[in-house]
């Protein structure tokens, strides 16, 4: 049971570079949501799923594009990377159901020169 | 919009030293609310979850307490180690959009041997 994967660890990108950030869990999660962590910011909510075909728009989803075509992948697409989105992302998942708790991945540092 | 905040910032403490961490928020129609524990460099790992409806939950030298009516939560640590050096975030799931966490900045912890 290896809980949530993100993959890659660590990424450098140019300005106007694409690439795809990938979660993965193995849980049958139902829910799964990307953050963005920055100094000063805190945790902020781009994208989240609450199942299979089902997607929405989180609090900075400008830049950013999801699908979630299976339960257990939900990647998340950088359209055209800028500096403003150097950041670690964090992909977390929960069961169905609000009182339940949500369980997060190690992180993507990602960097945008 | 449900805002979360923490304080202190950051707080060192001598080993063996019992601590508490404060979170508050502005909105108390909440569905549950979530300590983590980020490691430098790590992801988040779940510590405790406390349900609207419950006052604590304990996991061994940890002790979370909530007070939705005045919008705050403590994280109680006893008897501090080194080891217990982190960064706590506490996150609400509000009760409008139960899907999303709200993060706060976080509290980072250093025990000093």
């Amino acid at each position: 049971n290896a809980g949530v994967t993100q993959t890659p660890k660590f990424q450098v990108l140019k300005t106007g570079q694409s690439m795809t950030l990938q979660c993965a869990q193995d849980m049958n999660h139902e829910y799964m949501s990307w953050y963005r962590q920055d100094p000063g910011m805190g945790l902020r909510l781009i994208h989240y799923s609450v199942g299979a075909g089902i997607t929405d728009q989180g609090e900075v989803p400008n830049g950013y594009n999801v699908s979630r075509s299976t339960t257990e992948d939900f990647p998340l697409r950088l359209l055209s990377a800028a500096p403003s989105q150097t950041s670690v992302y964090f992909c977390a998942s929960s069961p169905t159901g609000y009182h339940q708790p949500q369980h997060f991945g190690d992180g993507t540092r990602l960097s945008i020169l | 919009k449900q805002e979360v905040t923490q304080i202190p910032a950051a707080l060192s403490v001598p080993e063996g030293e019992n601590l508490v961490l404060n979170c508050s928020f502005t909105d108390s129609a909440i569905y549950n609310l979530q300590w983590f524990r980020q490691d430098p460099g790590k992801g988040l790992t779940s510590l405790l979850l406390i349900q609207s409806s419950q006052r604590e939950q304990t996991s061994g030298r940890l002790n979370a307490s909530l007070d939705k009516s005045s919008g705050r939560s403590t994280l109680y640590i006893a008897a501090s180690q080194p080891g217990d050096s982190a960064t706590y975030l506490c996150a609400v799931r509000p009760g409008t959009s139960g899907s999303r966490l709200t993060f706060g900045e976080g509290t980072q912890l250093t025990v000093n041997p």
